[in-house]
This record gives structure tokens, C-alpha cells and sequence, in this order.
């Protein structure tokens, strides 16, 4: 069965540094989403993102944060200037069709700020 | 925007016995409501779905409802087992907003 594959694993970064979070969903997909959730907590909504730009996001999303489809597969989330709450778990998702269809979940970024 | 709130917090029941999930939510324009399942330190799984047109679906052991007047979803799941254990996210999704909103989540424990 096709996948959503994250990398990193795990990054670990100084506050103040930027942050590139890499996904690659799956192929035939049209719609790809960031989530976050810290530990223990819920997963709460990023951003979404259709046809080569940002459908809708959070409040979450302010202007630290970029989305970007540099190339047919892959689907970037940066952040600049992190700060110790921006550590998380950084989920990324595709879905064939919009947000009313299900969403395919990749294995997660664990983001280490220190 | 939409607001889903999800109770219990915490679940514990008996291996064999039922388990009911409960989620609300406040925006009418929602109309697809998903479960996740999520496994310490994994991915959110979808185990099952529902759309606002259709008041129940069911997976084998598990069922979710919808009372789309209420406002109101639940997961159902039965006979339970030990890896059932984990936690249970709703969501409501809104294709006009192009979001979707999860609830708190609820740790389930199946005791063997």
C-alpha cells in the first residue's frame, strides 16, 4: 500500500535556526496537509494545500511558517527563526480529493528545539 | 470557526466488553467526520469514516454514528482486545473552511 514518507525522523535545532521539514505523499494524490501535535496533546490543523498553493491554514500558520512543492513529489514545510515552542511532532498527509476525503497520514517529524 | 470537543478523556474497560467514544461539534458545514486511531509515538490511523449523509457505518468491530442534527458523532467499538489499546481521535472536516478540526483525543485501555 502506497505511503506519505516524512524525513527527517527526528531534528534537533538551536532556537533561531531555520527548519526544512520534508514529506512525499503519495503519488496520485492532489491535496497535501501539515499538522502538528505536541507531546501529548491533540493533532491540531497547519495548513492545507491544493494546485500549487495554500487552500487554508491555521492561526497556527503565521509567518514563520512556508509551505512549498519544489518538484513533482516532494512538500516542504519551513520554519524560520524557531523558537522552543515550535517543538512538536510534525505531521504531513495527502489525500486524493479535498479535506471531506480520508487522509493518509506520514510517519511524523519529531522537532527538537533547544 | 468549528469547535469539537471529545469525552471521555480516558477510557479503561474489560477485554470483551464495549467501548463508546462521543465527539460534538459546533459547524453545521461540516460534513465528513473521521476516527483516527494513534499508537504511542506513531502515526494517526483512519479506521473508519462518515459523511453527513449517512447515519451509521460499520467495520467489523467497530461503528460510528451520526446525529447530524445534534451535532453529534460516536465510535463504537465491540468485543475489545488488548491492542485496541491506544488513542482515539474524532475530527470534523469542512470543505468550505478546507480544514479539519480534531478533537482532545481519548486513551483507550483494554485490560486483559
Amino acid at each position: 500500500e502506497p505511503e506519505v514518507t516524512q524525513t527527517p525522523s527526528h531534528q534537533v535545532t538551536q532556537m533561531g535556526q531555520e527548519v526544512i521539514l520534508r514529506c512525499v505523499p503519495i503519488s496520485n494524490h492532489l491535496y497535501f496537509y501539515w499538522y502538528r501535535q505536541i507531546l501529548g496533546q491533540k493533532v491540531e490543523f497547519l495548513v492545507s494545500f491544493y494546485n500549487n498553493e495554500i487552500s487554508e491554514k491555521s492561526e497556527i500558520f503565521d509567518d514563520q511558517f512556508s509551505v512549498e512543492r519544489p518538484d513533482g513529489s516532494n512538500f516542504t514545510l519551513k520554519i524560520r527563526s524557531t523558537k522552543l515552542e515550535d517543538s512538536a511532532m510534525y505531521f504531513c498527509a495527502s489525500s486524493e480529493a479535498g479535506i471531506d476525503q480520508p487522509q493518509h497520514f506520514g510517519d511524523g517529524t519529531r522537532l527538537s528545539i533547544l | 470557526g468549528e469547535n469539537v470537543e471529545q469525552h471521555p478523556s480516558t477510557l479503561s474497560v474489560q477485554e470483551g466488553d464495549s467501548a463508546v467514544i462521543k465527539c460534538t461539534y459546533s459547524d453545521s458545514a461540516s460534513n465528513y467526520f473521521p476516527w483516527y486511531k494513534q499508537e504511542l509515538g506513531k502515526r494517526p490511523q483512519l479506521i473508519i469514516d462518515i459523511r453527513s449523509n449517512v447515519g451509521e457505518k460499520k467495520d467489523q468491530r467497530i461503528a460510528v454514528t451520526l446525529n447530524k442534527t445534534a451535532k453529534h458523532f460516536s465510535l463504537h467499538i465491540t468485543e475489545t482486545q488488548p491492542e485496541d489499546s491506544a488513542v482515539y481521535f474524532c475530527a470534523a472536516s469542512n470543505p468550505n473552511a478546507g480544514k479539519s478540526t480534531f478533537g482532545d483525543g481519548t486513551t483507550l485501555t483494554v485490560k486483559p
